[in-house]
């Protein structure tokens, strides 16, 4: 079975500062993995998705994030964060061949002037 | 274009009762996902439809179904409410549910029971 693990509940950052969101997953075979972002009473964007080929993925909104095959991890970074960008953050595995997704918990994400 | 429209947005239901949420996919999709969106449970998968059968279904009771109509629209029913089914249902919309496509969600259908 495939599942998720976000480890951080809850990050603070500064305006401006460098993003690192942690994603781990599970999943038998190689990986469909993606992030979204939800802002609250919306549902969810697409910031980027891994399905094969270059490790590295570019997302909207300056968003990119690195597939590590050997640490079954897809971190999501950002260089430097607006406030704009505070919301709730979830990474999701999926497969070949149908539309389910298993999510994170989410990681919510605070920004501080 | 327009995206995928979920209706109703709020709704306030009393133990025991019935719900009915409605979503409409994007133009052209043909695949239609719910999800279930608690505090405690987070996003669960609820059900996926493609040309109007059912192809995956997640973990939920009986209570919980859905259908998709031949213009790809689907609904999704609760029945017999409890509390713990207050939450936000998000439906989701992809062109071929191949799983390579990418999902877009609406805003989604807060369900409050009493």
């Amino acid at each position: 079975a495939q599942s998720v693990t976000q480890p951080d509940i809850h990050i603070t950052v500064s305006e401006g500062a460098s993003l690192e969101l942690r994603c781990n997953y599970s999943y038998g075979a190689t990986p469909y993995l993606f992030w979204y972002v939800q802002s609250p009473g919306q549902g969810l964007q697409l910031l980027l998705k891994y399905f094969s080929g270059d490790t590295l993925v570019q997302g909207i909104k300056g968003f990119e994030a690195e597939f590590k095959r050997s640490q079954s991890s897809f971190n999501l970074r950002k260089p430097s964060v607006h406030w704009s960008d505070a919301a709730e953050y979830f990474c999701a595995v999926g497969a070949e061949g149908n539309e389910k997704l298993t999510f994170g918990t989410g990681t919510r994400l605070t920004i501080i002037p | 274009k327009a995206g995928v429209t979920q209706t109703p947005r709020y709704l306030i239901k009393t133990r025991g009762q019935q719900v009915t949420l409605s979503c409409s996919p994007i133009s052209g999709h043909r695949s239609v996902s719910w999800y279930q969106q608690t505090p405690g449970q987070g996003l669960q998968f609820l059900f996926e439809y493609f040309s109007e059968t059912q192809r995956n279904k997640g973990n939920f009771p009986g209570r919980f179904s859905g259908r998709q109509f031949s213009n790809s629209r689907s609904e999704m029913n609760v029945s017999t409410l409890e509390l713990g089914d207050s939450a936000l249902y998000l439906c989701a919309s992809s062109r071929t549910g191949d799983g390579a496509n990418v999902l877009t969600f609406g805003a989604g259908s807060r369900l409050t029971v009493l």
